[in-house]
């Protein structure tokens, strides 16, 4: 198992700002992605994390608008650049332990409101 | 990838056995279920996975239909604590796949 920390727990930002995220995982992970979840919806993925290069985007994110990094196999830190209202959301990191591809371990995730 | 169907809500009086669904009529061979559950404020727990034998841990039971078409993640005893949206989940068994999360079955347990 792991244990996910997230940091901040939650925020409230002004519109047009950015903030960033950060994910710390207590034991190595081979995978890490980041979720949204919108106000009464389920979670979407925004993307994969990937160790010393590029995210990979689900279709709808785009990196100018969820930049994201991952320097090591224990922490990564998602951005949500030029908030907007829509931005309202918990957005939620996880990560892949093992050869189990379907067990993720979640972090508490990050409530972000707009104003 | 399988799609699944579950039921918006279901209630559950506590103490009882809280008997959840889910059909994946669509998988294939390979794809094992996963059970996830997030209750409110907090990220997403697993709880249970298996391929096509019946399956048990310490939080739950896990019961595949012969044909793998539909599963019942059984709460034996729920309490107030298992209120929680349920997630079934297929996942291919070789490589690396992304979980989808599709909307889930809110679990109302009441006393």
């Amino acid at each position: 198992s792991a244990v996910i920390s997230q940091k901040p727990s939650r925020d409230i930002c002004q519109r047009g700002t950015s903030l960033t995220i950060q994910c710390q995982v207590d034991s190595q992970v081979t995978m890490m992605f980041w979720y949204r979840q919108q106000p009464g919806q389920s979670l979407t993925l925004i993307a994969t994390a990937n160790q010393g290069s590029e995210a990979t985007y689900e279709s709808g994110f785009v990196i100018d608008k969820f930049p994201i990094s991952r320097p090591n196999l224990t922490f990564s830190t998602l951005t949500v650049s030029n908030m907007s209202p829509e931005d309202s959301s918990i957005y939620l990191c996880s990560g892949l332990t093992g050869a189990n591809t379907g067990e993720l371990f979640f972090g508490e995730g990050s409530r972000l409101t707009v104003l | 990838d399988a799609k699944t169907t579950q039921p918006t809500s279901m209630d559950c009086a506590e103490g009882r056995a809280a008997n959840l669904p889910c059909n994946h009529s669509t998988i294939s061979g390979n794809e094992y279920v996963y059970w996830y559950r997030q209750i409110h404020s907090q990220g997403p727990q697993y709880i249970i996975h298996g391929l096509k034998n019946n399956e048990t841990n310490e939080m739950a039971s896990l019961i595949i239909t012969e044909d793998r078409k539909s599963s019942t993640l059984i709460l034996p005893h729920a309490t107030l604590r298992d209120t929680a949206v349920y997630y079934c989940i297929v996942v291919r068994g070789t490589g690396f796949q992304k979980l989808v999360f599709g909307t889930g079955t809110r679990l109302l347990v009441s006393p």
